[in-house]
């Protein structure tokens, strides 16, 4: 099994609705993240967060939230999903700040 | 602005050829990482190289903190070397990964 799991791999969803990814891993890690690429860009983080108990925004968190449900999981959701938020979603961990990220192998999010 | 800046944007190449990509960065860093984006979008860590050099088979990487740049290079390139590659730091003091915008390598056979 991957150390950071996505789920869906691919969802394509219509204007409006809202919309959970999910992310699990098993490297015991406190910390994890999610990013968002979009074509020719690099990627951009959306939250964080260093323990259940501890949330925060990342530099494009309009429009998204996020829940941080066990040390384990942290899920994206979009609560009423809009085109521009067509994107590649990456879920990541962390050992601590500066070491041992490690990323899941995406969710390819299409919002018609 | 603190950034992270990759050069060239685009490279193409024929299989065997070598190449160097450069990540500028504009502040001290805690950690640098290399990431390999293969065609179906995974990000495979490639080194973690917040100084000094390593290799490992046909890829190296140099980080110069002091002077602020890293160099990856692949030697002998193949086809499945293809994708884009990042560049990412954690600047001193921060407490996230930041992404350059990537060097899209294509190998021609």
């Amino acid at each position: 099994d991957a150390d950071v799991t996505q789920t869906p791999r691919n969802r394509i969803t219509k204007t409006g609705k809202r919309i959970m990814l999910e992310c699990s891993q098993t490297k015991g890690h406190d910390r994890m993240y999610w990013y968002r690429q979009d074509p020719g860009l690099g990627l951009r983080l959306i939250y964080y967060s260093f323990d259940v108990k501890d949330i925060n925004k990342g530099e494009i968190s309009d429009g998204y939230s996020v829940s941080r449900q066990a040390q384990a999981k942290f899920s994206l959701s979009l609560e009423s999903a809009i085109p521009n938020q067509t994107a590649l979603y990456f879920c990541a961990t962390s050992e601590n700040r500066d070491y041992g990220y490690t990323f899941g192998s995406g969710t390819r999010l299409t919002v018609v | 602005g603190i950034q992270v800046e990759q050069s060239p944007p685009d490279l193409i190449l024929q299989e065997g050829a070598n190449s160097t990509l450069r990540c500028n960065f504009s502040d001290s860093v805690n950690n640098l990482q290399w990431f390999h984006q293969n065609p179906w979008g995974q990000l495979i860590n490639l080194f973690y190289i917040p100084s000094g050099t390593k290799q490992n088979g046909r890829l190296s990487a140099t980080t110069v903190a002091t002077e602020r740049y890293s160099l990856l290079y692949i030697s002998s390139s193949q086809t499945t070397d293809s994708g884009v590659y990042f560049c990412a730091v954690v600047f001193t003091g921060a407490q996230k990964l930041v992404f350059g915008q990537g060097t899209r390598l294509t190998i021609n056979p």
